[in-house]
């Protein structure tokens, strides 16, 4: 089946830093890939849905300075935390859907945990 | 919008016990329904997916039928394992649309 792999799993940061976390998908092109925070025992809360080659769209609510989202492959999506703080601490997971995947299927990288002291 | 409603856990059931989980869903047009799972630490999986009405998507003794005329998507499994502890989010897609979850059900099996 489709495969979407994100890349770092667990990463933690000093404050005021930036940090980058990629989203891929391994074996089909991702035409929309989705940006999806979540708080301990939270549900899911999507940030930012990003199509290839144009700008991400952000929810309301979402700072777009902050979380740059860049998706300017259609295998790859990158989310750059900029100037984190500790409140920016939390579990980050990426989505795709694409061409060639049956029944409208979205897909889910392994996530990432994101610490920042 | 477009939303999902599941029941509230937390869940917890003995091992070989019978599962539902419940999820409702409120959205135009004919969306695609999912279940995913998360397992403690870990991202979600896609358990089981279903496209159209009276579908029933199944997947690792878990099960889920398409209803439309009740507006449900609810989960089953006949005997869960401890294995089985995660929690379950329901989903709806449009063609276009992100994924629109509901909050998560958490369940615990107990041996």
């Amino acid at each position: 089946g489709a495969v979407v792999s994100q890349h770092p799993s667990r990463v933690i940061c000093k404050s005021g830093t930036s940090v980058k976390i990629e989203c891929r998908s391994l074996d089909f092109q991702a035409t929309t890939m989705f940006w999806y925070r979540q708080f301990p025992k939270q549900s899911l809360m999507l940030m930012a849905t990003s199509n290839e080659g144009s700008k991400a769209t952000y929810e309301q609510g979402v700072e777009k300075d902050k979380f740059l989202i860049n998706h300017a492959s259609l295998t790859l999506s990158t989310l750059t935390v900029t100037s984190a703080h500790p409140e920016d601490s939390s579990f980050y997971i990426c989505s795709a859907r694409g061409r060639a995947v049956s029944g409208n299927t979205i897909y889910f990288g392994e996530g990432s945990w994101l610490t920042v002291v | 919008g477009d939303s999902v409603t599941q029941m509230e856990g937390p869940v917890t059931l003995s091992e070989e016990a019978f599962l539902t989980i419940n999820c409702t869903y409120t959205a135009t047009g004919y969306p695609s329904l999912f279940w995913y799972v998360q397992y403690p630490g870990e991202g979600l999986q896609l358990l089981l997916k279903a496209t159209k009405a009276d579908d029933k998507g199944s997947n690792k003794g878990f099960e889920a039928t398409y209803r439309k005329e009740t507006t449900s998507f609810h989960l089953e499994k006949g005997s869960v394992q401890v294995s089985d502890s995660a929690v379950y989010f329901c989903a709806l897609s449009g063609r276009n649309t992100p994924l629109v979850f509901g909050k998560g059900t958490r369940l615990s099996v107990i041996a």
